[in-house]
């Protein structure tokens, strides 16, 4: 364990279900990501949160909507997805950007594998 | 930081061989460069850093080098074992963004 806890680890939906990924961090960071991690891809930044304001928002499509009720919790919202939605979503934590040296190293979770039918 | 090219993108070496994995960028503001390993079933881990006022750091096993003039820094892990098998990804940031990622290396040792 990491200390960055997903859940569920797998998720099979179709296009028409709601679902939500869940992250939850005890490390004391107060910076929080989603990432997207497809086959030979780069991993792909979707939000930070950093002290439970969104930060950063890389033009992901608006069935994709995440919440940050404080700085330990993360959610990803899922509702309509498309079959190129079924990735692996990590959630990461951090000390807050630009905060020092330790604000770029990065604690990540082991995944959500999702797959959209 | 803008864009980071990874090479190779698969890479197979025997027990005790060396390995060397390539990062390039672009973004010449970069001052911070991580290399994070990914093993099957887990999330990308840490393994070593450096930043822009040095040119090599060691642990152990592994290095990483870094060229600013030419924008590109490197991965060596000597005596290879099969625990080393796995996917590593390169990342930089300029220290105020957030961490731009190579497409990642699948490693693997044969024993």
């Amino acid at each position: 364990e990491t200390g960055v806890t997903q859940t569920p680890r797998h998720l099979v939906m179709g296009m028409t279900n709601k679902k939500s990924l869940k992250c939850e961090q005890h490390l004391g960071h107060n910076a929080m990501y989603w990432y997207k991690q497809s086959a030979k891809k780069p991993l792909e930044l979707m939000f930070v949160y950093s002290l439970e304001e969104r930060v950063e928002n890389n033009s992901v499509p608006s069935r994709f909507s995440p919440e940050c009720p404080n700085s330990s919790h993360l959610f990803l919202h899922l509702h309509t997805l498309q079959p190129e939605d079924s990735a692996l979503y990590l959630c990461a934590s951090s000390h807050s950007p630009g905060l020092g040296s330790g604000a770029n190293v990065l604690t990540f979770g082991v995944g959500s594998m999702l797959t959209v039918l | 930081g803008e864009n980071v090219e990874q090479h190779p993108s698969t890479l197979s070496v025997q027990e005790g061989d060396s390995a060397v994995i390539k990062c390039t960028y672009s973004d010449s503001a970069s001052n911070y460069f991580p290399w994070y390993k990914q093993e099957l079933g887990k999330g990308p881990q840490l393994i070593i850093d450096i930043r822009s006022n040095v040119g090599e750091k060691k642990d152990q096993r592994i290095a990483v080098t870094l060229n600013k003039t030419a924008k590109h820094f490197s991965l060596h892990i000597t005596e290879t074992q099969p625990e080393d098998s796995a996917v590593y990804f390169c990342a930089e940031n300029s220290g105020y963004s957030t961490l731009t990622f190579g497409k990642g290396t699948m490693l693997l040792v044969s024993p």
